[in-house]
């Protein structure tokens, strides 16, 4: 465990169906973030939120939600999903600091394997 | 803007031989430099981290990498492969920014050890 759990680790949905991705740190951090690794493809981050307001979306459709009730919390909001959103979701956390640099990084969970049929 | 290349998707080295994986940024400003590892369905694990001092930084598993500012290469080695090191590996760069914190990633390169 690296101090950043997802759940659940796997999920296979129909293109109907709405569900929700949970993300949960512990180590005192306040930046949290939502990134989607695909077969072939470059990591892409989705959201960034920064002392749980959403400080960036990089252009993300509108059937993923995101929601950051605290900073310890993160949770992805999945509707009307199309089978290429199927990937690795990965939540990350980092300590957001007042220079704007992440010196210790990001710390990432172990992600959501999600399938969309 | 900052960006960051990693030469070559996949490369093959035999058990015991040397790891070499390239890792050249573009940056503005002095960066913060990482490589992580990500092993089959798990996320990404920090190898090690440049942020200010001594260019050549150790990290974890026997992995090092030096920061060479007139290259601007951050190239990852390991003296001897193991078959445990086969994995994908991203090096990321971070520059001061006004809001995000963010890292931006590499494409990864992903190690297959031979036996």
């Amino acid at each position: 465990e690296t101090g950043v759990t997802q759940t659940p680790r796997h999920l296979v949905m129909g293109m109907t169906n709405k569900k929700s991705l949970k993300c949960e740190q512990h180590l005192g951090h306040n930046a949290m973030y939502w990134y989607k690794q695909s077969a072939k493809k470059p990591l892409e981050l989705m959201f960034v939120y920064s002392l749980e307001e959403r400080v960036e979306n990089n252009s993300v459709p509108s059937r993923f939600s995101p929601e950051c009730p605290n900073s310890s919390h993160l949770f992805l909001h999945l509707h009307t999903l199309q089978p290429e959103d199927s990937a690795l979701y990965l939540c990350a956390s980092s300590l957001y600091s007042w220079t704007g640099v992440p010196v210790d990084g990001y710390t990432f969970g172990s992600g959501t394997r999600l399938t969309v049929v | 803007a900052q960006s960051v290349t990693q030469l070559g998707s996949h490369v093959s080295v035999s058990e015991g031989a040397l790891v070499l994986l390239r890792c050249n940024y573009s940056s503005s400003v002095p960066p913060y430099l990482f490589w992580y590892v990500q092993y089959p369905n798990q996320g990404l694990q920090l190898l090690l981290k440049y942020t200010t001092g001594a260019t050549l930084v150790k990290g974890i598993n026997g992995f090092e990498a030096e920061f060479k500012k007139s290259e601007t290469s951050f190239h990852l080695t390991k003296p001897s492969a193991h078959m445990s090191d086969a994995a994908e590996y991203f090096c990321a760069v971070s520059e001061k920014e006004a809001a995000g914190n963010k890292l931006t990633f590499g494409g990864g390169t992903r190690v297959l050890v031979k036996p």
